[in-house]
Parts: C-alpha cells; sequence; structure tokens
C-alpha cells in the first residue's frame, strides 16, 4: 500500500514556463512534507518542506501548496529553467517535523525544454 | 564542509560473498538511515537509527544488517548478498525532519 503517490512518472515543461508537479498523501498521521531534487549519479537533495500548520510556503522560485482536506501537495516552479531537468521526490512524515522516518513516492521526471 | 558520506561508491560482487557499504556524517545528526532506490519504487528505507546503539528496522529490511556504535557512522551490511540486493543505495542523516542524504553507493550483485 503506497502511502504516498506521485502518479505522474513525467513531465515536460518549455523553459520559463511553470513547471506544476503533483504528490498525493493517504496517511492522515503525516503532518510534515517534504520535496527532494535528484540528479543522475547524485543523492537526492533537499528543495523545500511544508509543515501541515501551513497550506503554502515558498523559497524563491519554488512554492508548495498543502491541501490538508484533499491529501494532496504540489510544487510549482516558476519560471521553469534547464538546469530544474531532475528527477523530484515528494516524502512526508508524520512526526510534525521531528526526527522521524520519512515516506517516500515513486518520483516524477521534470525535463525543461530550452 | 557538512556532507554524508558513503564508500565504496560502486561495487560488484558475487553472490554470497559479505560486503559492508560504510556511512560517515559530520553534522552530529542523532538520526540517521539507509534506503534503496530502485526503478519504479521510489526510495525505500531499509534501516534507521535515532542514536547511538538504538537502531529498528525499516520497510525493506531483509537481507540487511545496521550497526551504530558512535554517532557519525551508521554502516550497511550485507551478509550474503543476493543478485536482487543490486540497487542504489543513499545513507542519509536528518536534523529536524529533513535528510541529508549521502552520494550513494551503486551495488551490482552477480
Amino acid at each position: 500500500d503506497q502511502q504516498v503517490k506521485q502518479n505522474s512518472p513525467s513531465l515536460s515543461v518549455q523553459e520559463g514556463r511553470i513547471s506544476i508537479l503533483n504528490c498525493d498523501y493517504t496517511n492522515s498521521m503525516f503532518d510534515y512534507f517534504l520535496w527532494y531534487k535528484k540528479y543522475p549519479a547524485e543523492g537526492p537533495t533537499f528543495l523545500i518542506s511544508i509543515s501541515s500548520i501551513k497550506d503554502k510556503n515558498e523559497d524563491g522560485r519554488f512554492t508548495v501548496f498543502l491541501n490538508k482536506s484533499a491529501k494532496h501537495l504540489s510544487l510549482h516552479i516558476v519560471p521553469s529553467q534547464p538546469g530544474d531537468s531532475a528527477v523530484y521526490f515528494c516524502a512526508a512524515s508524520a512526526s510534525g517535523g521531528a526526527n522521524s522516518k520519512l515516506t517516500f513516492g515513486k518520483g516524477i521526471t521534470l525535463s525543461v525544454r530550452p | 564542509e557538512a556532507q554524508v558520506t558513503q564508500n565504496p561508491r560502486y561495487l560488484i560482487t558475487v553472490t554470497g560473498k559479505k560486503l559492508t557499504v560504510t556511512c560517515s556524517q559530520n553534522m552530529n545528526h542523532e538520526y540517521m538511515s539507509w534506503y534503496r532506490q530502485d526503478p519504479g519504487l521510489g526510495l525505500r528505507q531499509i534501516y534507521y537509527s535515532m542514536n547511538v546503539e538504538v537502531t529498528d528496522k525499516g520497510d525493506v529490511p531483509e537481507g540487511y544488517k545496521v550497526s551504530r556504535k558512535e554517532k557519525r557512522n551508521f554502516p550497511l551490511i550485507l551478509e550474503s548478498p543476493s543478485p536482487n540486493q543490486t540497487s542504489l543505495y543513499f545513507c542519509a542523516s536528518s536534523y529536524g525532519g529533513t535528510q541529508y542524504f549521502g552520494p550513494g553507493t551503486r551495488l551490482l550483485v552477480l
């Protein structure tokens, strides 16, 4: 049973346009959500996070939106750049941000076309 | 520089030959964990450790062992590797809810 779902395996976007990456979760105990970015031959790197007490968190070109009632979050990248091409993982935990297990989705491969 | 290091980065071995993948972090983090990444399956947790001498199973612990004798190191041990353990392995350490990953170890078991 997959608790964190990234249903679209890939997304292709034109440079300069918005990229929207979606993530759904089933476990209502999850209260802290993160996005990681992964380039080939490298480990995942932390991108942005959001606590369940918020519905939006912004960091430069990256914004994460959380809809708790729908158990859905999304990552918006505006404007998209070719260097954003990578695999993006959504992750969730159930301890309000304390040291705890992260449950990951399968990842979305984002391709930004020049 | 704050980092998580893993060694080796690449390893080819044969079925049944014991191996250890080392992991070390210099951030004084208490929480460390091991993941494997497989095509179409994302990142799955193998084992984690809340602190020295405290370890517990993740989602896919079968065939693996870990130890945490000191805070900075968290080795992953495959006592008798099998081909289904061919994978890309990541070690991570955590501060708060954010985990920081090592560069990965690509393992091929023949």
